[in-house]
């Protein structure tokens, strides 16, 4: 089954700077890749996905890149403001209807 | 646009008894997940279905957690006999179909003493 793996568990920004998580992916056959944001006590929120046709998928911010040869995305937060603070939890899922989710980065935003 | 519904949002059992769990999905979502979320970790899938079929449950421990969505609309997921490990939050989520945008509900958080 698919297994996936996240990095860094922690991060810490100052405000306005870059933030970049990297998550790697075991299962080749894969082809749906969600972000999510979590803040404390609440659910998470799907903040943007890509799919395997496309390396590269950008919403104001937030932008994901995917790499399939190498088997690992990326999210990249731009400009972080401190409501950017939260945890962030990618995902994997192929048609087999295998949804893996990484363990979280917990993302600091320092005004 | 009403979100997914779950309830109850918090319950407190003692270990060796028995919980369940409520999700009503978003109207027309035909996949439906339940999630196990421990503190401190990603959200971990037990089952999906597709309407009323189960489509993956490999992750659902089967000697004590069961669900069922029966007419392709709610759906419940019971512990029986709760573990103290089970504890954790429980998150239901229901999309169009696969692979598409899951929309999660709050969550029940179940706490085994």
């Amino acid at each position: 089954g698919e297994n996936v793996e996240q990095h860094p568990s922690t991060l810490s920004v100052q405000e306005g700077d870059s933030a970049v998580i990297k998550c790697t992916y075991s299962d080749s056959a894969s082809n749906y890749f969600p972000w999510y944001k979590q803040e404390l006590g609440k659910r998470p929120q799907l903040i943007i996905d890509i799919r395997s046709n496309v390396g590269e998928k950008k919403d104001q911010r937030i932008a994901v890149t995917l790499n399939k040869t190498a088997k690992h995305f990326s999210l990249h937060i731009t400009e972080t403001q401190p409501e950017d603070s939260a945890v962030y939890f990618c995902a994997a899922s192929s048609s087999n209807n295998d949804m893996r989710f990484g363990a979280g980065t917990r993302l600091t935003v320092k005004p | 646009e009403a979100g997914v519904a779950q309830s109850p949002r918090y319950k407190i059992i003692e270990k060796r008894q028995s919980v369940a769990f409520w999700c009503n999905p978003i109207s027309g979502h035909a996949t439906l997940y339940w999630y196990q979320q421990i503190l401190g970790q990603g959200p971990k899938l037990l089952i999906q279905f597709q309407n009323n079929g189960v489509v993956d449950d490999s992750q659902l421990p089967k000697d004590r957690f069961s669900a069922e969505r029966l007419k392709g609309v709610d759906s419940t997921l019971k512990i029986q006999p709760a573990k103290l490990e089970d504890s954790a939050v429980y998150l239901c989520a229901s999309s169009l179909a696969s692979l598409e945008t899951q929309y999660f509900g709050p969550g029940t958080r179940l706490l085994v003493l």
